[in-house]
């Protein structure tokens, strides 16, 4: 089975503080994806990479930075938390393939900022 | 970019009912996704298709492309069956579209013993 998994279930963080959210996944996947779902607005993706170094920004990418130095580990960077960052915090992984490829989801991170 | 648009967005059902919802969107696709996300839980995957009609246990995804819509069918639903489905999309793109996708805004049900 594949597995997807995420640093924290729950965190808190103080506003200004440097925020690092992990996600490792053991399937060799090339593509990983940050989403954060909120209510009312669904999920959104943030950052996306489709290979180690390579990234592309989503739809919602201002205020975060990621880094993929390893194919098996995406981090999401909260350079300066805020408190509109509070949220649930979903990372993916999907093979390459033209978006016919199922995408598997970690457990999720709520965020928390005070 | 496209829109998904998910009816109903609260649904409730007594066990044994059969459920559906709808999913639509707006612009051509390379594939539909069917999740379902249990209270503090992860996402899961339940389908993945392009045309047609698939089917595992109780649930049943179709889709219509030329209408662009597509239908979750649960069948004999029970409490354990309670989640949010989401629909969400990967559009078609002439090169690689890496497999973005793009979400409904999710159906709560709630089925009740």
């Amino acid at each position: 089975d594949v597995k997807v998994t995420q640093s924290s279930r729950y965190l808190v963080k103080r506003t200004g503080e440097k925020v690092f959210l992990e996600c490792v996944q053991d399937m060799d996947h090339e593509n990983m994806f940050w989403y954060r779902q909120d209510p009312g607005l669904g999920l959104r993706l943030i950052y996306f990479s489709y290979d180690v170094k390579m990234k592309e920004k989503g739809d919602i990418p201002e205020g975060y930075s990621v880094s993929r130095e390893k194919k098996e580990r995406f981090s999401l960077i909260l350079e300066s938390a805020s408190t509109n960052q509070t949220s649930m915090y979903l990372c993916a992984s999907s093979l390459l393939g033209q978006g016919r490829r199922e995408q598997y989801f970690g457990p999720g991170t709520r965020l928390t900022v005070t | 970019k496209n829109e998904v648009e998910q009816s109903p967005q609260n649904l409730t059902a007594q066990e044994g009912e059969f459920i559906t919802i709808n999913c639509s969107y707006s612009v051509g696709i390379s594939a539909l996704h069917w999740l379902q996300q249990h209270p503090g839980g992860g996402i899961v995957s339940l389908f993945m298709l392009s045309s047609g009609k698939k089917k595992h246990g109780r649930l049943i995804a179709t889709i219509n492309i030329q209408e662009k819509h597509s239908s979750l069918h649960i069948t004999a639903s029970h409490p354990r069956d309670s989640a949010v489905y989401i629909c969400a999309v990967s559009d078609r793109a002439g090169g690689t579209s890496y497999g973005k996708l793009t979400f409904g805004q999710g159906t709560i049900l709630t089925v009740h013993p």
